[in-house]
């Protein structure tokens, strides 16, 4: 059981490149989201799912693409990166999305880079 | 709408000190509140959560914290601090049912002097 499994662990990006940041979770988790983390600002949510082909919005959705084709996956797309982007983006999961008081489970995040 | 203050960015303690971090929240409905502990370079994962019943919390490592309504607070202590206590500790708030998005605090850095 290897939890949730972020790829890759670091990434050095031009601005204006796009890429995918890939997170997978073996553990049959209905809900599924992404966060950044920046110094001093804690964990913002970027977008979130509840499962397969059902995606929302968080705090911060902007430049930034889900889609949620099956329950393991759910990759995260910088459409055109953007130095602003340069942050830590942590995977995470939980059972299921209504019972909102379940724990989540974080993989071990993607360092990005945008020069 | 829902935010979470963590008060201090960073909290210095001496080994065998008691840990104390500190941890408001606004809600309009009553809120799920949550630990969770960052090492170095690795995820979160969770100390302990309050839900509904017992407002007293016990976690993992010997952490413990107190749900207080009337103070709108959820701190965190522990009596004795550890070397391995050194971390980023992260307090947060989701709403109840079906509350799809979870808030986190800025983040309190431990720093554990020997």
């Amino acid at each position: 059981n290897a939890g949730v499994t972020q790829t890759p662990k670091f990434q050095v990006l031009k601005t204006g490149q796009s890429m995918t940041l890939q997170c997978a979770q073996d553990m049959n988790h209905e809900y599924m989201s992404w966060y950044r983390q920046d110094p001093g600002m804690g964990l913002r949510l970027i977008h979130y799912s509840v499962g397969a082909g059902i995606t929302d919005q968080g705090e911060v959705p902007n430049g930034y693409n889900v889609s949620r084709s099956t329950t393991e996956d759910f990759p995260l797309r910088l459409l055109s990166a953007a130095p602003s982007q340069t942050s830590v983006y942590f995977c995470a999961s939980r059972t299921t999305g209504t019972v909102s008081f379940e724990t989540q489970y974080f993989g071990p995040g993607t360092r990005l880079l945008v020069l | 709408a829902q935010s979470v203050t963590q008060l201090g960015s960073h909290v210095s303690v001496s080994e065998g000190a008691l840990v104390l971090l500190r941890c408001n929240y606004s809600s309009s409905v009553p809120p799920y509140l949550f630990w969770y502990v960052q090492y170095p370079n690795q995820g979160l994962q969770l100390l302990l959560k309050y839900t509904t019943g017992a407002t007293l919390v016990k976690g993992i490592n010997g952490f413990e914290a107190e749900f207080k309504k009337s103070e709108t607070s959820f701190h965190l202590t522990k009596p004795s601090a550890h070397m391995s206590d050194a971390a980023e500790y992260f307090c947060a708030v989701t709403l109840g049912t079906g509350g799809f998005k979870t808030i986190f605090g800025a983040g309190t850095r431990l720093f554990v002097k020997a």
